[in-house]
Formats: structure tokens, C-alpha cells, sequence
């Protein structure tokens, strides 16, 4: 079964500051992975897909293969990137497909 | 185009009791997902639906069902509610069937089961 995996529920960075936020899968084959987000009062939305390899809002990430990982990364922070973020994945074989997040994380950017 | 709208959205029912949640999807598209969201679980899949078929379901009892309709509206049942089934209950369309073609979500139903 697909498992999304993020280790943590909190993030406090200072505006500025560099952001990573962890996210692990398990999938032997090859899942398509995705960054939603969730801002306050606000629907979840998507902000970004591992195929696109788009950055979107100044944010990336990088499917690693080996490690099993698509952390999502933002060189700076802004206070408006607080906001709850989920990983999720994707296995596109047999009738069991269906889309997988993880727990989220709750990025807060202090001024 | 008129986002993902879910009716109603705030629910109070007690337990024993069912309920009955609705989600109108993006004009256009036919499939529509159900996700049930608490703070200790997160995100969890309930089940997906295109075409009037349910094509995907995640692991929840009997007691969560589901249906679309030929407008690709779309409702969910639950039956004798638990405490345990209060959550947010969110619905997301997509254009094509078994995703992961990016999900439009709507702003959820809120359920407390008293």
C-alpha cells in the first residue's frame, strides 16, 4: 500500500529564512507526487506536481528516487507561505489507484 | 467557471443518526473524490467516482457510501453516525477519470456527531 510519510507536524521560520518541508513515499513503482496547500480559510489547492517540475510561488521539489523523497523547498520565505501543506501520491496501476497524502505540515513564517 | 460547491456546509447530528452530503463539481467534469479530514488523521480517501461508477474506495466501513449522478453530482452517506465521524468532509472534482489529473477541491462539510 502507498504510504505518505511527513515527519513533522511544525515549521517556524523567520521571514527570509530558508524552508524545507519533508516528505517521504513508499511505492516500488514509479508514483506521480504532488504538493497541496491549504491557506487559512481557504480550499486545499494544488501547488505543484513532480512531472511539471515547475516552481511555483518560488517554491521546487525534487523527486529523489533513491531516498524516496520529494521535499518541497523555498530559498526564502515570505509570511504569506504560512499555510498547511500536504505531500501526496499517486500510483497509477490497478484498480486500487487513488491519491494518498500525508499528514501535513504546518508551515507558520514570523516576521 | 463556478468552483467545487458542497452542501450544507455545517452539520450537527447526533449519534445513530445518517447523513447525507452533497458536492456539485466543476462544470465539465465527471469525476469527483470524497476525502474525510481530522486532525490526527489528516487526509484520508473515501472513495472516487466517474461516470456514475465508483472506481476507487478507500478503507472505511459499510457505513460510508456514496453515489454520483448523471450530472456528475455527486452524495455520500453516512449511516449510524459515530463520535468518530465528526471531520471535515471534502469533495474534489478532476476532468478525467482516476486522477491524478489536479483535483479541484471544495470548502468541505463540517460533521459533529454529538
Amino acid at each position: 500500500a502507498q504510504r505518505v510519510t511527513q515527519p513533522e507536524k511544525l515549521l517556524s521560520v523567520f521571514k527570509g529564512a530558508p524552508v524545507e518541508l519533508k516528505c517521504n513515499y513508499s511505492y516500488s513503482g514509479s508514483p506521480e507526487l504532488f504538493w497541496y496547500v491549504q491557506y487559512s480559510r481557504q480550499r486545499l489547492q494544488l501547488l505543484l506536481r513532480h512531472i511539471s517540475r515547475e516552481s511555483i510561488k518560488g517554491f521546487t521539489a525534487d523527486l529523489n528516487k533513491g531516498e524516496t523523497s520529494f521535499h518541497l523547498k523555498k530559498p526564502f520565505a515570505q509570511e504569506e507561505d504560512s499555510a498547511m501543506y500536504y505531500c501526496a501520491s499517486f500510483s497509477p496501476t490497478g484498480a486500487n489507484s487513488k491519491l494518498t497524502f500525508g499528514k501535513g505540515i504546518t508551515l507558520s513564517v514570523r516576521p | 467557471k463556478a468552483g467545487v460547491t458542497q452542501t450544507p456546509r455545517y452539520l450537527i447530528k447526533t449519534r445513530g443518526q445518517q447523513v447525507t452530503l452533497s458536492c456539485s463539481p466543476i462544470s465539465g467534469h465527471r469525476s469527483v473524490s470524497w476525502y474525510q479530514q481530522t486532525p490526527g488523521q489528516g487526509l484520508q480517501f473515501l472513495f472516487e467516482y466517474f461516470s456514475e461508477t465508483q472506481r476507487n474506495k478507500g478503507n472505511f466501513p459499510g457505513r460510508f457510501s456514496g453515489r454520483q449522478f448523471s450530472n456528475s453530482r455527486s452524495e455520500m452517506n453516512v449511516s449510524t453516525l459515530e463520535l468518530g465521524d465528526s471531520a471535515l468532509y471534502l469533495c474534489a472534482s478532476s476532468f478525467n477519470e482516476g486522477g491524478p489529473y489536479e483535483q479541484y477541491f471544495g470548502p468541505g462539510t463540517r460533521l459533529t456527531v454529538t
